[in-house]
């Protein structure tokens, strides 16, 4: 149990263009969503909180309108990196978590965004 | 300032062998203390979670230990096999949400 997915696994765009990850949770309701960002070598950086149904959190330096987080539903969250640069290309991860006694945080498998 | 540190940054190791990863962490108001497994171009995954009151958790070839007093805990592997090529990240927990992420020590198993 406790799979997250990520959607696409991977994926090039050109500079100036905005690109949508999706985030679900198969088999629990995740009231928690977060999404972070991972350079070469480097450890994950907490990009922001999102809550389903409210607005998301974001964490200080990350800019709010260039990442745009989306947490419609219990089971999906997306985020879109609007006009993209390739300053932006990173991996990008997801995590779902669910009420249960650690807070657990599951984590989805990355997204590798490359911005030409 | 929450922070939490690894080392050694990067370890080679022999297929059979065992080696032992650490951290330290300053963490407050501390939750719990996490090690994950993390293959490259892939996502985190957990290992073992301890609380302050736990000192020792194994999940099969891993074991990991904390020690509350000084902070630190450590990830020691047994029998090394080939797949437990990854990095592997120590994340101290904070109240409810925040993980505080180490930058991971890169474990490569040589046959």
């Amino acid at each position: 149990g406790a799979v997250v997915s990520q959607h696409p696994s991977w994926v090039i765009c050109k500079s100036g263009t905005s690109v949508k990850i999706e985030c679900r949770s198969l088999d629990f309701q995740a009231t928690t969503m977060f999404w972070y960002r991972q350079f070469p070598k480097q450890s994950l950086m907490l990009m922001a909180t999102s809550n389903e149904g409210s607005k998301a959190t974001y964490e200080q330096g990350v800019e709010k309108d260039k990442f745009l987080i989306n947490h419609a539903s219990l089971t999906l969250s997306t985020l879109t990196v609007t006009s993209a640069h390739p300053e932006d290309s990173s991996f990008y991860i997801c995590s779902a978590s669910g009420l249960d006694l650690y807070n657990e945080q599951f984590f989805g498998p990355g997204t590798r965004l490359t911005v030409l | 300032k929450n922070q939490v540190e690894q080392s050694p940054q990067s370890l080679i190791i022999l297929e059979g062998k065992n080696c032992t990863l650490q951290c330290n962490y300053t963490v407050s108001p501390f939750s719990n203390l996490r090690w994950y497994k993390q293959d490259t171009g892939r996502g985190p995954v957990s290992l073992t979670i301890m609380t302050f009151s736990e000192n020792t958790k194994s999940n099969g070839r891993y074991t990991a230990t904390l020690d509350a007093d000084t902070k630190q805990s450590s990830l020691h592997i047994t029998a090394s096999q080939l797949s437990d090529s990854a990095s592997y990240i120590c994340v101290g927990v904070s109240g409810t949400y925040k993980y505080i992420f180490g930058t991971g020590t890169r474990l490569k198993v040589l046959a």
